[in-house]
């Protein structure tokens, strides 16, 4: 079945460094990836939709400057953390959209001390 | 985006049976999906339903939606202490993009 492999799955970096998290579709082309952040209430947030090959699109409220996304090829999307202060700790989750359907990333973990 | 609502928290006794339900206000639904996101886990796709179906059930799960009222279930069967999970409704309207619930935490007790 379709897979996708995220990292890292945790991650402890210190305020004002970046930190890039990967988001990988295994065995299939991925067109559109998403990135999600978990708010403490363990709702999930949708914070950029990416499409290969072009600017991610940001909803309403969601920093672009400081959450950088690439979605250079149909199978890679990374999300980078710039200049990570401690409100930026969160549970991050990748989704791709395949022919079938979406996978979801395991997540990665960000604490910023 | 849409609304999709849950409650947040739900218990049972191990054996019972768990029913999870979902409300969205989106009429151009398409799919509607249940996932499972266990303690530092991603989600997992547990089933889904296409929206002109009203019920479908896959071993313990049974999934019920009522499209008139715009209201999703889920049914777990003799609900297990492995059950005990966050479960998250997610619903894809018709431009393809998917919005989540705000999860519901099952607890199992035994």
């Amino acid at each position: 079945g379709a897979v996708v492999s995220q990292h890292p799955s945790r991650v402890i970096c210190k305020s004002g460094t970046s930190v890039k998290i990967e988001c990988r579709s295994l065995d299939f082309q991925a067109t559109t990836m998403f990135w999600y952040r978990q708010f403490p209430k363990q709702s999930l947030m949708l914070m950029a939709t990416s499409n290969e090959g072009s600017k991610a699109t940001y909803e309403q409220g969601v920093e672009k400057d400081k959450f950088l996304i690439n979605h250079a090829s149909l199978t890679l999307s990374t999300l980078t953390v710039t200049s990570a202060h401690p409100e930026d700790s969160s549970f991050y989750i990748c989704s791709a959209r395949g022919l079938y359907g979406y996978t979801f990333g395991s997540g990665t973990r960000l604490t910023v001390v | 985006g849409e609304d999709v609502e849950q409650s947040l928290f739900l218990s049972v006794r191990e054996g019972d049976s768990s029913v999870i339900n979902c409300t969205y206000t989106d009429s151009s639904s398409t799919y509607l999906y249940w996932y499972k996101q266990e303690p530092g886990a991603g989600l997992q796709l547990l089933t889904y339903i296409f929206s002109n179906m009203d019920m479908k059930q896959d071993q313990r799960l049974t999934v019920l939606l009522n499209k008139k009222d715009k209201h999703l279930s889920l049914r777990i069967a003799d609900t297990q202490t492995g059950d005990s999970a966050i479960y998250f409704c997610a619903e894809r309207d018709g431009a393809n993009n998917l919005f989540f619930g705000t999860g519901t935490r099952l607890t199992v007790i035994p």
